[in-house]
């Protein structure tokens, strides 16, 4: 069973479409992340949710809208993507927003043309 | 300046050799300090945590200095297995288990 899973796996589009990217949980962790992975392959933390409240939100641009319907699951929906936008985005969870492992999804390679 | 830095790579080495890399991170509210590992278009997953007194895992070592912000890690006897992107990574203090993760040092472990 997959413990961290995302989808879709690849997501190619245009500019100026809206798209969204699923991630469930199958651990039973309170704390879930978004990471996006850039083409220089730096891993910069986005958002969190602890028991679906936002926790963490960096500086990213409101065109990005985490949503967490239940602990298990945390979704990300960008509107108008921009070239930019173009990267890896990976979730993780964690048993709580303390000193513990994080777990990592396989991963969302967004391209947009 | 980047929180977290690493040696800048590809580092090629021959199978059996031992290789070291290191990181420093300039942020003083760092708490708790982890060697990831990312294999070519897959995940980060966890190789080892750093702990102040050292600590080691097989054939890996891992070593932090708390006073000059500076963490380590040694692969001895290097495996082909061992080829992969090596992410040194820090969690700061009291912030919701937010993780800052240094660009990454590619190994290429040669026959």
């Amino acid at each position: 069973d997959t413990a961290v899973s995302q989808t879709p796996k690849y997501l190619v589009t245009q500019m100026g479409n809206d798209k969204s990217i699923k991630c469930e949980q199958n651990l039973g962790h309170d704390t879930m992340y978004w990471y996006k992975q850039d083409s220089k392959k730096f891993l910069k933390i986005m958002f969190s949710y602890n028991n679906k409240e936002l926790i963490i939100n960096e500086t990213v641009p409101n065109r990005f809208s985490p949503k967490s319907p239940d602990k298990a699951h945390l979704n990300l929906h960008i509107n108008s993507l921009e070239l930019g936008d173009s990267a890896v985005y990976f979730c993780a969870s964690s048993p709580s927003q303390g000193l513990y492992e994080q777990y990592f999804g396989p991963g969302t390679r967004l391209t947009v043309t | 300046r980047k929180e977290v830095e690493q040696d800048p790579g590809p580092f090629n080495v021959p199978e059996g050799a031992t290789v070291a890399f290191n990181c420093t991170y300039s942020n003083s509210a760092s708490q708790s300090f982890f060697w990831y590992r990312q294999d070519c278009r897959k995940e980060p997953k966890l190789l080892m945590s750093v702990y102040s007194s050292g600590n080691e895992d097989g054939r890996f070592t891992a070593q932090l200095n708390r006073a000059s912000q500076y963490i380590s890690l040694l692969i001895r006897d290097s495996k082909l297995s061992d080829s992969a992107t090596y992410l040194c990574v820090v969690r700061l203090y009291n912030q919701g288990g937010k993780l800052i993760f240094g660009q990454g040092t590619e190994l290429s472990v040669k026959p």
